[in-house]
């Protein structure tokens, strides 16, 4: 099995501050993909990363995938109450028969109007 | 426009007792999956399909059964519904997912509580 680790577990910022959430593994990932679940939904894709050393902007999020393809992290600026919600990586490794994700544990965000 | 569709969104079963979870999509897909999500536990793979008539076992496939007799429809049957099958279940599908690079849509999920 091919872990994701996701730091911080949780996350209560007041709305306008940064933050930055780390998603981490001792294996490399050909991709790596951030979802956003809202509370009774499904997670929802918000980027994918497949270069090492790839950045991404989705408006206030930058997504970085790491060098040796092994983490990423997610920033948020001036984070806004949309903002809250459970913040997923999932990892994909190529492999004859893999059609897997391997998904994190998620940080919990809530941003304190 | 549903994308992936389950149902029921509610259940709460009895020890022992069976029942279906049902989805599906109108994407036209290939791809299928089902996941479990447990608190503070991320998502789980149960069993993925990777087209009609094909199956496969994921991580966590002890107690549930597939089957995927079209493109649209891919339940998931628990026959002996036990404690530890509590969960959300959520069905998602891709295009495909041969490079890693196509996103799964997921369905809102069914909470299941075994008591």
């Amino acid at each position: 099995t091919q872990l994701l680790e996701q730091s911080p577990q949780f996350l209560s910022i007041q709305e306008g501050e940064n933050l930055t959430v780390y998603c981490n593994s001792s294996s490399v990932f050909s991709s790596l993909q951030w979802y956003r679940q809202e509370p009774g939904e499904g997670p929802v894709l918000l980027v994918t990363v497949v270069t090492g050393g790839e950045v991404k902007k989705l408006k206030r999020l930058t997504f970085q995938f790491g060098d040796a393809r092994k983490d990423s992290s997610l920033h948020i600026t001036a984070a806004q109450p949309g903002d809250t919600g459970l913040y997923l990586c999932a990892g994909f490794h190529t492999g004859a028969g893999s059609y897997q994700l391997t998904f994190g544990k998620g940080t919990k965000l809530s941003v304190i109007p | 426009n549903a994308g992936v569709t389950q149902t029921p969104k509610f259940r709460i079963l009895k020890i022992g007792q069976s029942m279906t979870l049902q989805c599906t999509q109108d994407m036209n897909h290939n791809y299928m999956y089902w996941y479990r999500q447990d608190p503070g536990m991320g998502l789980k793979l149960i069993y993925y399909s990777v087209g009609a008539g094909i199956t496969d076992k994921g991580e966590v496939p002890n107690g549930y059964n597939v089957s995927r007799s079209t493109t649209e429809d891919f339940p998931l049957r628990l026959e002996l519904a036990a404690p530890s099958q509590t969960s959300v279940y959520f069905c998602a599908s891709s295009y495909s997912q041969g490079s890693g690079n196509q996103p799964q849509h997921f369905g809102d999920g069914t909470r299941l509580s075994i008591l």
